[in-house]
């Protein structure tokens, strides 16, 4: 089974400021892995996702995330934060043995941009 | 190109009513996930289905709830005889075909007085 860790709840920082977000994973086989943003009462959206490959990984709006298999981890980063950041954000893992595709989600992180 | 659509965006029922959340995937799309994300939690797989098959169901709860995906028409979450804490925002996704990128709808907010 597969299972996805946010490390933190909130994350508060200032606009133009860098920012990271943590997220690690655990699981018995390979994955597939996604970062999803969903803004106040919207549905969620995809910000990036890694299925193999460079394990840089580049998705919309400046934000990139890194796969690193040693340490199960696959960290939101964006070097300039602006307000509009603002938001809740998911990692989410997909076993690529999976006959179905579902995904499991982590808690979610605040991103709380301040100006 | 209109994505997916899920009405209503907010429904109120009383303890023991039915609730009917609808799910239109993306044009093209037939494969549809259901999620529930409970006050203050991160979203949880409950059913992924096709064109009127039910893959896997291994996040519903035993009772009450029930899915389907007709031929035509929307994908339909069927919540009976609900309880308060049935109280969550229920999305749906749809993918053009097993272990792509799934698009996600905007949500039923369903709110059990």
């Amino acid at each position: 089974a597969q299972s996805v860790t946010q490390l933190d709840s909130q994350v508060p920082v200032f606009e133009e400021a860098p920012v990271e977000l943590r997220c690690n994973y655990s699981s018995s086989v390979s994955v597939y892995l996604f970062w999803y943003v969903q803004y106040p009462n919207q549905g969620l959206q995809l910000l990036l996702k890694y299925l193999s490959g460079s394990t840089l990984v580049k998705g919309i709006n400046g934000f990139e995330a890194e796969f690193n298999k040693s340490q199960t981890s696959f960290h939101l980063r964006k070097p300039s934060v602006h307000i509009s950041d603002t938001a809740e954000y998911f990692c989410a893992v997909s076993a690529d043995s999976s006959n179905t595709g579902k995904l499991i989600f982590g808690q979610g992180t605040t991103l709380q941009v301040k100006p | 190109n209109a994505g997916v659509m899920q009405n209503p965006r907010h429904l109120v029922r009383r303890r023991g009513q039915e609730a009917r959340l609808r799910c239109s995937p993306m044009k093209g799309h037939s494969h549809v996930y259901w999620y529930r994300q409970l006050p203050e939690e991160g979203l949880k797989f409950m059913v992924y289905l096709q064109k009127e098959n039910i893959i896997d169901e291994s996040g519903m709860p035993k009772e009450r709830f029930s899915a389907e995906f007709p031929k035509e028409g929307p994908s339909i979450l069927r919540i009976q005889q609900v309880v308060r804490g049935d109280s969550a925002a229920y999305f749906c996704a749809s993918s053009l075909d097993f272990g792509d990128t799934q698009y996600f709808g905007p949500g039923t907010r369903l709110t059990v007085l």
